[in-house]
Parts: structure tokens; sequence; C-alpha cells
């Protein structure tokens, strides 16, 4: 089945240190998305890749950064200039025809610093 | 101010009971999402919509462009459907998230 895999689910990182969350998708999609969940706050945008070696920042992107070296894969690294990494991180995908077909999302990394 | 709203924030049901979580949104939109997050985290997408009604099971999707507004409507509601659902306009290139309702079903 096809489908969006992030790993790994929960990720323990040390202050300063950077960290790297991995993302996946066998769905031929062309867009993939990062997404912080907080408490009480719906998701917000990271970053964005609508094509392979693209990406746009996306509302909070201080302390992020991505690569989209492979249509599957866009990988997100926390680095220790965010300021409160911990968080939940959810990353989604979805064809050109968003207006038709929407997101499909992946099952989340909750990431803490310790 | 968000611009995606909804309510309630927190719903308590006894099962079979009929639900409605409301959104309302601010901006012009191309289509609105109605997304369910279980309890792991993980999100699924049940509706989306960019006008009149959708029907999946015992869910219901409405939504009302002129009033900026859309309702999700589950019907004999049961513990399994416990879960925070988020409301999700997109408007041009964007997506708005409302905070999401989290809903309980008590058996």
């Amino acid at each position: 089945d096809g489908g969006i895999t992030q790993s790994p689910k929960y990720l323990f990182r040390k202050e300063g240190q950077n960290v790297t969350l991995s993302c996946e998708q066998n769905l031929n999609h062309d867009a993939m998305y990062w997404y912080r969940q907080d408490p009480g706050q719906g998701l917000r945008l990271i970053y964005y890749s609508q094509i392979v070696n693209d990406f746009q920042k996306g509302d909070i992107a201080e302390g992020y950064s991505v690569s989209r070296e492979k249509k599957e894969s866009f990988p997100l690294t926390v680095t220790s200039a965010q300021k409160n990494p911990t968080a939940f991180y959810l990353c989604a995908s979805s064809i050109e025809d968003r207006v038709k077909y929407g997101y499909t999302f992946g099952s989340g990394t909750r990431l803490t610093v310790v | 101010k968000n611009e995606v709203e909804q309510s309630p924030q927190n719903l308590t049901a006894q099962e079979g009971e009929f639900i409605t979580i409301n959104c309302s949104y601010s901006v012009g939109i191309s289509a609105l999402h109605w997304l369910q997050q279980h309890p792991g985290g993980g999100i699924v997408s049940l509706f989306m919509l960019s006008s009149g009604k959708k029907k999946h099971g015992r869910l219901i999707a409405t939504i009302n462009i002129q009033e900026k507004h859309s309702s999700l409507h589950i019907t004999a509601s049961h513990p399994r459907d416990s879960a925070v659902y988020i409301c999700a306009v997109r408007s041009g290139n964007q997506f708005y998230f409302g905070t999401g309702t989290s809903l309980t079903v008590i058996p």
C-alpha cells in the first residue's frame, strides 16, 4: 500500500544538537510538506517543496532546514538554532491537483529536547 | 486571529449521541478538509469539500460557502470515534488549520 512513512516515532535530543526527521513517500506525489503541531495550536507550516531540488519556507522556518534530492524523500533537520524544538512534527504530501485530492499525512514524529 | 475557528474545543458525548463540530473561516477558499487525528498522532483525511454535502458511513460534512461555515456531523457516535477533528482550508497556495476539536465518546 502507498503511504508516507515518518521515522522515528519518538525522538529525544540534547540541547545544542541537530537532529534529522525522516519522511518518505511512495505515492509519487509531487509536493511534500512539514508541519509542526503544538498543544492548543493549529498545524503550522515549516517548509514545503513542490518539486525536486526546490523548496520554500513556510510560516515558521527559522531553526529548520530541509532538502529534496529525491521525489520520495523530504528530510527535516531541526538545528540548534531552533529555540523551542519540542513538538509533534507531521509530514504530508500531495499531488499537483491539491484542490481535488488534498493531503496525505504521515503518522508523525514526537521530538523532545532533554 | 486564526483564519480558521473551530467549536467546541472539547466535546464529551455518550455513545449513540448525534455530534456536531463547527468550523468557520475568514478567507476565500477553494476547498475545505476535515481531518481526524488519532491519539497516537497520525492524521487521516475524512472529507474534502468545495460545496454542498458529503456522507461517508456515519460521518456527514456540509459546507456553506456564502456563510464561510462547515459542519462535521457524526451519527450514532461510538467510543472509537474519540479523536481530535481538525478543519483545514485551502486558500490560494496556503493551507490554514483550525486548532482542533477533541471528542471523547463514553460507552
